[in-house]
C-alpha cells in the first residue's frame, strides 16, 4: 500500500515568490491535513481538507492557501514568501480526519532565500 | 486553546537504562498520538491511545493514556541506540487537527 506522497521533497525559494507543495494521499483516505515544522515553534496546524471542502484552519496569515481535488489529492500554496516562512511542511493523510489515524508524508523543506 | 506540553525536552541516557517521558494536555481528547520523528524524516506512528486507561506495548516501548489526570507516558525499558530520535505526543481537537507537544529529542549512549 503506497503511503503519502509530497512533492518536491526539496525548494528553494527567493523573497516574494510563491511556493505549490502538493501531496498525494493514501488510496481510500479522504482527509489531508497540513502541518509547517520549524525548530523554533514546532508543528503547527496549517488546514485540513475533507472531500474537497476546509473543515479547518490554523493561526497562519492569508498568504497560506490550500485547495483539494476529487481525488483527495491536496496542494497548498504561499505567496509573497518571507524568510519565516523556511521549515519542514508535512502532509497527513487519514481515512476521515477525526477518529482516524493519520499517517504523514516525507515532508518538503522549503527554504526561502 | 489546547496545550499539549512534554517533559522533558531532551533526554541523554545510557544504553540499558529505563526512562519515561511525560505528556500533559489541557482539555478533553478522547485520542493521543505518539511519534517518532529521525533527523530530516517525516513522523512515524508509534502509538494510538483511545480510551482511558489504555496501555500499548512495541518493543522496548510502552505508552499509556490517563484521560482523567489528561496524561500520557512514554516509557523506554533497557533503552538502545537504535531508539535516538524525537518523539512527539499529540492529542486531537475538533474541528479536526493534531497538536502536538514541542517533542522530546532522546540520545541514547554508550
Amino acid at each position: 500500500k503506497a503511503g503519502v506522497t509530497q512533492t518536491p521533497r526539496y525548494l528553494i525559494k527567493t523573497r516574494g515568490q510563491q511556493v505549490t507543495l502538493s501531496c498525494s494521499p493514501i488510496s481510500g483516505h479522504r482527509s489531508v491535513s497540513w502541518y509547517q515544522q520549524t525548530p523554533g515553534q514546532g508543528l503547527q496546524f496549517l488546514f485540513e481538507y475533507f472531500s474537497e471542502t476546509q473543515r479547518n484552519k490554523g493561526n497562519f496569515p492569508g498568504r497560506f492557501s490550500g485547495r483539494q481535488f476529487s481525488n483527495s489529492r491536496s496542494e497548498m500554496n504561499v505567496s509573497t514568501l518571507e524568510l519565516g516562512d523556511s521549515a519542514l511542511y508535512l502532509c497527513a493523510s487519514s481515512y476521515s480526519g477525526e477518529n482516524t489515524e493519520a499517517f504523514f508524508g516525507q515532508g518538503t523543506r522549503l527554504t526561502v532565500v | 486553546e489546547l496545550k499539549v506540553e512534554q517533559n522533558p525536552l531532551f533526554l541523554s541516557m545510557q544504553e540499558g537504562k529505563n526512562y519515561t517521558i511525560y505528556c500533559n494536555y489541557s482539555t478533553t481528547s478522547d485520542r493521543l498520538y505518539w511519534y517518532r520523528q529521525d533527523p530530516g524524516k517525516s513522523l512515524e506512528s508509534l502509538f494510538v491511545l483511545l480510551s482511558n486507561g489504555a496501555v500499548k506495548q512495541e518493543g522496548r516501548l510502552m505508552a499509556s493514556l490517563d484521560t482523567k489526570a489528561r496524561l500520557s507516558t512514554l516509557h523506554i525499558t533497557a533503552a538502545v541506540h537504535d531508539l535516538s530520535a524525537t518523539y512527539f505526543c499529540a492529542v486531537t481537537r475538533s474541528p479536526y487537527a493534531l497538536n502536538f507537544g514541542k517533542g522530546t529529542s532522546l540520545l541514547v549512549t554508550p
